[in-house]
């Protein structure tokens, strides 16, 4: 079991706003950035989200990330058909001295 | 533009070794850490290492216990994940990723991963 949880599941419609979260503890996503991963079906993960709320280039506006304390969460706003996809976040974790990932969200738009 | 390729991935009998490459293009090699990432059919990422910019700093799962050592070659633009005692549970898709730092820096550009599968 992840250190970082997140929930299995969620879905929208389209033009929907929707938000995926991501909760762990101190030692990983409250004193680290916070980093979103999007998986589309049968594809490599792709940067989605850097250093909790920074979209590289390419990477639509409509997609935002933010963090408090030991949470963060992904927004997706204006809802798309394409972004049905799996969600991951990751963090440094101090403790662990490495990589944590969460166990991903899949987003499936109705 | 940047450009992570993996290979060496294929079906391996347990408890023998395979040995995975990446090669790397369109970024100073040099100056940045990578990684690699796992995925078991039907689950989620699963970070594997990090080596740092020269090769001076190393980090692995616990999971592993030992058995997966991360190397790279500036001089080839290559990074390399030595796989030993290989398991059942071993079985993903390995990812190779260019950090974006040269220290122990997130995956910011990922590779489209090589099939290891362990079966008897």
């Amino acid at each position: 079991q992840s250190v970082v949880t997140q929930a299995p599941s969620t879905s929208g419609t389209p033009g929907q706003r929707l938000t995926i979260s991501c909760s762990g503890n101190t030692s990983n996503i409250e004193n680290n950035y916070m980093y979103w991963y999007q998986q589309l079906p049968g594809t490599a993960p792709k940067l989605l989200i850097y250093r909790n709320n920074q979209r590289p280039s390419g990477v639509p506006d409509r997609f935002s990330g933010s963090k408090s304390g030991a949470s963060g969460s992904l927004a997706i706003s204006g809802l798309r058909s394409e972004d049905e996809a799996d969600y991951y976040c990751a963090a440094w974790d101090d403790s662990l001295r490495g990589w944590v990932f969460g166990g991903g969200t899949k987003l499936t738009v109705l | 533009q940047v450009q992570v390729v993996e290979s060496g991935g294929g079906v391996v009998q347990p408890g023998t070794s395979l040995r995975l490459s990446c090669a790397s293009s369109g970024f100073t090699f040099s100056s940045y850490a990578m990684h690699w990432v796992r995925q078991a059919p039907g689950a989620g990422l699963e970070w594997v290492a990090t080596i740092s910019f020269d090769g001076s700093s190393v980090f692995y799962s616990d999971s592993l216990k030992g058995r997966f050592t991360i190397s790279r070659d500036n001089s080839k633009n290559a990074v390399f994940l030595q796989m030993n005692s290989l398991r059942l549970e071993d079985t993903a898709v390995f990812y190779c990723a260019k950090g974006g730092s040269s220290s122990a820096g997130y995956f910011e550009s990922w590779g489209r991963g090589t099939l290891v599968t362990v079966s008897s």
